[in-house]
């Protein structure tokens, strides 16, 4: 069974500059998920999707953050514009259903931003 | 609200070292508990889990208690290998939050030959 896939792994841009990354979940995977992990601690939830529906985004800074699950697959988590602070590495994760199913994580997007 | 506390690293240990990572966790609800595992350049693998009080999650020599007692999910090993060189994430999901992870700071681990 395939993981979860993410794009770009890396991706360095000047600030105010707009970034989009890319996450293909697991197939069959229902729920999907956004995290934010910055250097040296652990990962801190930004969205989570049911299907196509954002059912806690509560913590996506909504000024400049924007996702999107189109169909009910993949995801697009955009920044405009980038700050300094978004320095961090953004993880995507899937499960089968909500609440205590196992996630299942990607490898990540890297983000430095100049 | 709820969180998870883990023991600062970095860990340093000789290779067949015994390893304890401690974690306490606070939580309104009844959590389930997780370990996490995160390699160098690689994302983070589920390690083991524990979904209810005196549950023992088990994986690759990796073993966790679910104490509710002492509100604690401590990960050990008997013989640590270089090859589990890595960071630890202690993490709980309460029902009442359907599904969002909650992480510790993660431990690092290092085991030189």
């Amino acid at each position: 069974e395939a993981g979860v896939v993410q794009s770009p792994r890396y991706k360095i841009i000047e600030k105010k500059q707009p970034v989009a990354f890319w996450c293909n979940p697991i197939s069959g995977h229902n729920t999907l998920y956004w995290y934010l992990q910055n250097l040296g601690q652990g990962p801190e939830l930004l969205i989570r999707y049911e299907n196509e529906e954002a059912v806690d985004d509560s913590q996506l800074p909504k000024d400049r953050f924007s996702a999107e699950r189109l169909k009910g697959v993949d995801s697009t988590l955009k920044i405009q514009p980038a700050e300094l602070g978004d320095s961090a590495v953004y993880l995507c994760a899937s499960s089968r259903a909500e609440g205590w199913d196992t996630q299942y994580f990607g490898p990540g997007t890297r983000l430095t931003v100049l | 609200g709820d969180s998870v506390t883990q023991m600062e690293g970095p860990v340093t240990l000789s290779e067949e070292a015994f390893l304890t990572i401690n974690c306490t966790y606070t939580a309104t609800g009844y959590p389930s508990l997780f370990w996490y595992v995160q390699y160098p350049g690689e994302g983070l693998q589920l390690l083991l889990k524990a979904t209810k009080a005196d549950d023992k999650g088990s994986n690759k020599g990796f073993e966790a208690t679910y104490r509710k007692e002492t509100t604690s999910f401590h990960l050990e090993k008997g013989s640590v290998q270089v090859s589990d060189s890595a960071v630890y994430f202690c993490a709980l999901v309460v029902s009442s939050n359907t599904g969002k992870l909650i992480f510790g700071q993660g431990t690092t681990l290092q085991v030189k030959p």
